[in-house]
């Protein structure tokens, strides 16, 4: 089975800094990851993915995540935080094959001005 | 929301009533995908459809049933039988095979609520 933990329910940063999203998973062999971002009341849109190579993943609007397959962790990532990027994230892990992606329950983004 | 359309945006139900939600999409993508969201809960899978005739059921399919008639249509019937149906709807498509490493795409939802 493969299962997404995201420890934390909501992440408060202030405007101008950096700010981490964490996601771990459990996925048997080699992980297909991704994050997607969802506005209220909107579908998710879809930021970035790691299938395979660099562990470092640039994304939509400034975003990043590292993989690290020891930790088995894909935290999002954004050096300067602005208000606009309030909003949910969620991480979801896929293997392949016949395998849906698993959703984290998602964390709520709070930036201040 | 790409080319993803729900409708409709908002949708009221009475107890006992069955209710279909409309799910198109414009993409040609092969897989469509329809998910529960629940405060709290993430995003969990109701069914998945990988082509036209054939879909299979997700982790929480008791109460649903979907067709999949056209490559484009992906409807959802909320019955009766659904009892805690008042939930965000999302409808999603990807290109290839549902569990391939290709994103999904998601349309912008639907809001039932059962009075």
């Amino acid at each position: 089975a493969q299962s997404v933990a995201q420890p934390e329910d909501q992440v408060n940063v202030a405007e101008g800094n950096p700010l981490t999203v964490k996601c771990t998973y459990s996925v048997s062999g080699n992980p297909y990851l991704f994050w997607y971002v969802q506005y209220p009341n909107r579908g998710l849109q879809f930021l970035l993915k790691y299938i395979t190579g660099d562990n470092l993943v640039k994304g939509s609007y400034g975003f990043e995540a590292e993989f690290n397959k020891s930790q088995t962790s894909f935290h999002l990532k954004k050096p300067s935080a602005l208000v606009s990027d309030s909003a949910l994230y969620f991480c979801a892990a896929g293997r392949g094959g016949s395998y849906i992606p698993t959703f984290g329950r998602g964390t709520s983004l709070i930036v201040h001005p | 929301d790409g080319g993803i359309t729900q409708s409709p945006k908002y949708l009221f139900r009475k107890e006992g009533q069955n209710v279909t939600l409309s799910c198109e999409q414009n993409l040609n993508h092969d897989a469509m995908y329809w998910y529960r969201q629940d405060p709290g809960q993430g995003l969990r899978l109701i069914y998945y459809s990988q082509i036209v005739n054939d879909f299979q059921k997700g982790d929480i399919a008791e109460g649903y049933s979907v067709s999949r008639e056209k490559k484009e249509s992906f409807p959802l019937t909320v019955t009766s039988a659904q009892k805690n149906p008042t939930a965000f709807y999302l409808c999603a498509s990807s290109i290839g095979n549902p569990g391939s490493h290709n994103e999904q795409f998601f349309g912008p939802g639907t809001r039932l609520t059962v009075l």
